[in-house]
């Protein structure tokens, strides 16, 4: 599609548990970014790639949290061992170049709720 | 450090009436500012910016000035429609870094 794609859009999972959540950028989109909405608040930074490197992953909570982008264009997010806290709505969002003024599109959304 | 600050909701407002939703903003160096709009079930999507202090953004209807003096960059429109409803988040970035930085957003809801 043209889009950002964010695959699943739900999951529910229990404490505990492994996630991966998918991200398929706009082909040709060079950066990429990772972003956690918690209800009510705007979005949190978590990760950025600039190709196939994480240029800058300062805004993960923990090391539960990692994210790859092996090929400079998919990307997944993982938690593990998740936790209630961790319930939230995860977005992702790509650019044509990094460090770009210009837009960030985003995708829908993967909500993940941690039981 | 960078951070936004706007102006809390939920917003209802009769169409055709003026809208005014703040945004102020903390920021080092010069950032370049954002207004953002997810309408209900879709993803965010820019809805105009400015880079520039002085720099007014337009789009829609929508009209929003970077306002260095005072580091605020509302969001303005002289006559709202249903259509307008939706989620509003202001932004920044830095311009120094590769982070945006976003507001909490504000929902607004257009009655007829």
């Amino acid at each position: 599609g043209a889009g950002v794609s964010q695959t699943p859009s739900n999951k529910v999972t229990e404490k505990g548990k492994y996630v991966e959540l998918r991200c398929d950028p706009i082909s040709g989109h060079t950066a990429l970014y990772w972003y956690r909405q918690s209800l009510g608040q705007g979005p949190e930074f978590l990760i950025y790639f600039q190709g196939t490197g994480a240029a800058d992953d300062s805004g993960l909570p923990n090391d539960r949290f990692f994210a790859v982008r092996p090929e400079g264009s998919v990307s997944t997010l993982k938690i593990q061992r998740t936790e209630r806290g961790d319930s939230a709505v995860y977005l992702c969002a790509s650019s044509v170049l990094a460090g770009d003024t210009g837009e960030l599109f985003f995708g829908e959304g993967s909500r993940l709720t941690v039981l | 450090g960078n951070s936004v600050t706007q102006m809390e909701g939920p917003v209802t407002l009769s169409e055709e009436a003026f809208l005014t939703i703040n945004c102020t903003y903390t920021a080092t160096g010069y950032p370049s500012l954002f207004w953002y709009v997810q309408y209900p079930g879709e993803g965010l999507q820019l809805l105009l910016k400015a880079t520039k202090a002085d720099d007014k953004g337009s789009n829609k209807g929508f009209e929003a000035t970077y306002r260095k003096e005072t580091t605020s960059f509302h969001l303005e429109k002289g006559s709202v429609q249903v259509s307008d409803s939706a989620v509003y988040f202001c932004a920044l970035t830095p311009n120094t870094g590769n982070q945006f930085y976003f507001g909490t957003g504000t929902s607004l809801t257009v009655i007829p």
